[in-house]
Order: structure tokens, then sequence, then C-alpha cells
């Protein structure tokens, strides 16, 4: 079903610190994840993806942590910078069809 | 991945009125959708833009107000018809070459709508 948030979540993060972002999801059966990171007047854009037969995978500065039995999500970015600062969003597979649910998104802010 | 061209980039429009807003994209596609994100929230799916039949639409969502179009596999269309200020919002259209149980959607840069 739909992800509405009225108050986005907020991380605030010293420039050089490492950020962790959650993400619950309530399907216990969707097999596929994505990370999207979406910058101020821009679209959603994919970071990273995840399938359920994998636990972690890393990317170049993230990775993205599986956890099915409490099915939560996280996305850990490594030496945040101020081109971080972002809202990101986790999504999943949904409604039995080609569609996509995504949460509700959390803000970083970076501070310099 | 798939370069998205959304037009117009932004909009004001006056109520009452429709706006057509157009996917670009520069590679065939499987499948293109419809969003909107309305202020400081998620990304709600507005509808699956199908090639050569009518869209599918999520609940909550009508054709005589969102009509869709897609004629290609590169091209798609929403309008949004009879404005009113709560249709207010960003529309972003995103494609996939595969499935999205399986393959990440790309996004175009959104059409920001405000409507007086």
């Amino acid at each position: 079903g739909e992800s509405v948030g009225l108050h986005l979540p907020t991380l605030s993060v010293q420039e050089g610190d490492n950020s962790i972002i959650n993400c619950a999801y309530s399907n216990s059966a969707s097999d596929y994840f994505i990370w999207y990171k979406q910058e101020s007047g821009k679209g959603p854009q994919f970071i990273i993806d995840i399938r359920s037969n994998m636990d972690k995978r890393q990317g170049q500065r993230v990775t993205v942590l599986l956890n099915k039995t409490v099915k939560h999500l996280s996305l850990q970015i490594a030496a945040t910078q101020p081109g971080d600062s972002a809202v990101y969003f986790c999504a999943e597979p949904s409604g039995g069809y080609q569609k996509v649910t995504f949460g509700i998104g959390t803000k970083l802010q970076v501070i310099p | 991945s798939a370069v998205i061209s959304q037009k117009p980039s932004r909009d004001i429009c006056q109520r009452g009125t429709s706006l057509t807003i157009q996917c670009q994209v520069d590679s065939q596609v499987t499948m293109m959708f419809w969003y909107r994100q309305q202020p400081g929230q998620s990304l709600t799916l507005i509808a699956t833009a199908n090639q050569g039949s009518e869209a599918t639409y999520e609940s909550g969502f009508v054709i005589d107000k969102f009509p869709i179009s897609r004629p290609n596999l590169t091209f798609s269309t929403l309008t949004v018809s009879n404005m009113s200020p709560e249709d207010s919002s960003i529309y972003l259209c995103s494609v996939s070459s595969g499935t999205v149980s399986n393959q990440p959607q790309h996004f175009g840069d959104g059409t920001r709508l405000s409507i007086l």
C-alpha cells in the first residue's frame, strides 16, 4: 500500500562520522530491497540494492544490512560528506505485481 | 542506466486548468510509472503506464483525473486534470528495464507543480 509520512525523521551527523539510516519493512515475503537518495530539487537516485538471500552488501562508502528476522534494513554511510545531505528512502516490491512501495524517508543533514 | 527527461520541470497553474507532463527515455524500457510526491513526504504511485493499453491505476487515483498515455516504449504523458491547490506536488516519472522485483527503477527529476 501507500507509504505516507507527515514529518520526515531527520538525522544530523558531523562531517567525517559514519551515518546509519534505518528502515522497517512490512512484507515478510519481500525478496528485494532498494535504497534511494533524493537531493533537493532532484528525483530519487538509486544507491544500492540487496536481495533477501544476502545479509549485507557493500558499495562505495555505503553498506546495506538486511535483518529478515525483524524485517529491518539499514544503510550505513562511511565518512559522511556534505554531499551526502539528502533524503534517503528504502523501497520494496509490493502488491503482488510490478510496483514498489517507498518508506517514509529520512533526511540526513551533514554538519561541516 | 537510462536517461529520463521530464517536461516541464516546473509550472504554476490556475485552478480548474489541466497540465500534461511528458516523460522521455533515451532507450526502450519495459515499465514506466508515474508517482506523486507531496511536499516533505514520500513517493506515492499513481499508475503504471502500459504501452498500447490503458494504464493501471492505484487505489485513490482515477483515469478521469490523471489520464496517462504511453504510445511507445520510450515516451509517456501524465495529465493532471481540473487542477486544485491540493494537486500541488512533484510528479515523477520512473522506468525499469526489467521487473521491479529484481531491478531498481530509475527516476526523472520531476515536475514541480503549483496550483493557485
